[in-house]
């Protein structure tokens, strides 16, 4: 299996909702990442884990709450977010993060288009 | 801080043509060096990749991509477009200083191909 998976592939919600985002890989990858992707931008890194471990937290607003249950696992979860917070959330994994020898290329997952009304 | 340059937010070809996608990268010490496809409503898909080795990158697609030191290049090309290559593309980088592996994206370049 050399795939990450999104789901939901689309989810519309309001400010006030709660909902999550989950990613799945099955490759042994020990490093996961979360992106934000506006139309016609490259992605902005939101989060990376490593081993399971929170590592990089690129400022993002508290309403974007990481979680990492498993190795294999990697969950966002969404609270009082706002219009602006439309965008493509885009999951990837890689063998592991940091500088090591070209195992950190990343593979991405197909995206959940979220759409905050 | 490095950055990537992709010179032209909008390449357009016809098919059958040489495509040929510019990325530049501003450090003095070579980063590593992909490229994604993006199609459209999808996630991105590398393309290729240099780290060491044989500067000349082959990936998938009929796609490849020479890295050139002095130029501190690594443009992205394919002898003969198709239809379905039509996609944006970015260029990214991992610096091998800070040691965070973070990825670096250039802003993109949107491939057209013509009839």
């Amino acid at each position: 299996d050399t795939e990450v998976t999104q789901t939901p592939k689309h989810l519309v919600m309001g400010m006030t909702n709660k909902k999550s985002l989950k990613c799945e890989q099955h490759m042994g990858h020990r490093a996961m990442y979360w992106y934000k992707q506006k139309a016609k931008k490259p992605p902005e890194l939101m989060f990376v884990y490593s081993y399971e471990k929170l590592s990089i937290n690129e400022s993002v607003p508290s309403r974007f709450s990481p979680e990492c249950p498993n190795s294999s696992l990697l969950n966002l979860h969404l609270h009082a977010l706002q219009p602006e917070d439309s965008a493509l959330y885009l999951c990837a994994s890689s063998q592991v993060s940091g500088l090591a020898g070209g195992r950190n290329e990343q593979f991405f997952g197909p995206g959940t288009r979220l759409t905050v009304l | 801080a490095q950055s990537v340059t992709q010179l032209g937010s909008h390449v357009s070809v016809s098919e059958g043509a040489l495509v040929l996608l510019r990325c530049n990268y501003s450090s003095s010490v070579p980063p590593y060096l992909f490229w994604y496809v993006q199609y459209p409503n999808q996630g991105l898909q590398l393309l290729l990749k240099y780290t060491t080795g044989a500067t000349l990158v082959k990936g998938i697609n009929g796609f490849e991509a020479e890295f050139k030191k002095s130029e501190t290049s690594f443009h992205l090309t394919k002898p003969s477009a198709h239809m379905s290559d039509a996609a944006e593309y970015f260029c990214a980088v991992i610096p091998l200083s800070g040691n965070t592996g973070k990825l670096i994206f250039g802003q993109g370049t949107t491939l057209q191909v013509k009839p």
